[in-house]
């Protein structure tokens, strides 16, 4: 069981708009603004694509987004397309016994 | 170009160790914090260790506490964990990936993996 929730499947059209929730609790999600986002295909290394909850690395397209309340973050892809099938899976700073948590990972089929 | 490259991934048994190592190149490797993250076949991400760029100050998943010895040698631009006491479950890829200079833990770059397989 991961630290972090996430719901196991979403999908979504072609130009579509899709969420992605990730629920944790006040010692990880909603204590810290330190929440990160990790898109990953199949046989591949995971990839940053959003971090500090809202901010996209150089590279990362502007369709994706981020955001938080409470203790829950969330990744909106929007303008689906293809390439964006992929799993992926959110990740929080935790203090300093925890460390770092992950959820168990998201897998967006675009139909 | 950033590149971080895994090996020393194989077959072992239970109880028994393995040394992984990670060449980074590209950066400068001394003034980065370093990670350890695994996936088990076909299940999500697990981090696993850490340690900073400074004081090298080393923190370990309560799953693998007291049996991972996390390390670097600044002049080799390598990353190591050192796995003792090996379990079926401790089966997966590990990725060594850098912390981002930001505050908070990011993972900004990944190697392509190694893979760890305990098995009798």
């Amino acid at each position: 069981q991961s630290a972090l929730t996430q719901p196991r499947s979403v999908s979504g059209s072609p130009g579509q708009s899709v969420t992605i929730s990730c629920t944790g609790t006040s010692s990880d999600v909603g204590g810290y603004n330190y929440v990160s986002w990790y898109q990953q295909h199949p046989g591949k290394a995971p990839k940053l694509m959003i971090y500090d909850v809202s901010k996209r690395p150089s590279g990362v397209p502007y369709r994706f987004s981020g955001s938080k309340s409470g203790n829950t973050a969330s990744l909106t892809i929007s303008g689906l397309q293809a390439e964006d099938e992929a799993d992926y899976y959110c990740c929080s700073y935790a203090g300093r016994y925890t460390f770092v948590v992950f959820g168990g990972g998201t897998k967006l089929t675009v139909l | 170009e950033v590149q971080l490259v895994e090996s020393g991934g194989g077959w072992v048994q239970p109880g028994g160790s393995l040394r992984l190592s990670c060449a980074a190149s590209g950066f400068t490797f001394r003034s980065y914090s370093m990670n350890w993250v695994r996936q088990a076949p076909g299940k999500g991400l697990e981090w696993v260790s850490y340690i900073s760029s400074g004081d090298s100050t080393t923190y370990y998943a309560d799953s693998v506490k007291g049996r991972f010895t996390i390390s670097r040698d600044n002049a080799k631009n390598s990353l190591y964990l050192q796995m003792n006491s090996l379990r079926a479950e401790d089966t997966a890829v590990y990725y060594c990936a850098r912390d981002d200079e930001n505050p908070g833990i990011d993972f900004d770059y990944w190697g392509q993996g190694t893979l760890v397989t305990v098995s009798s």
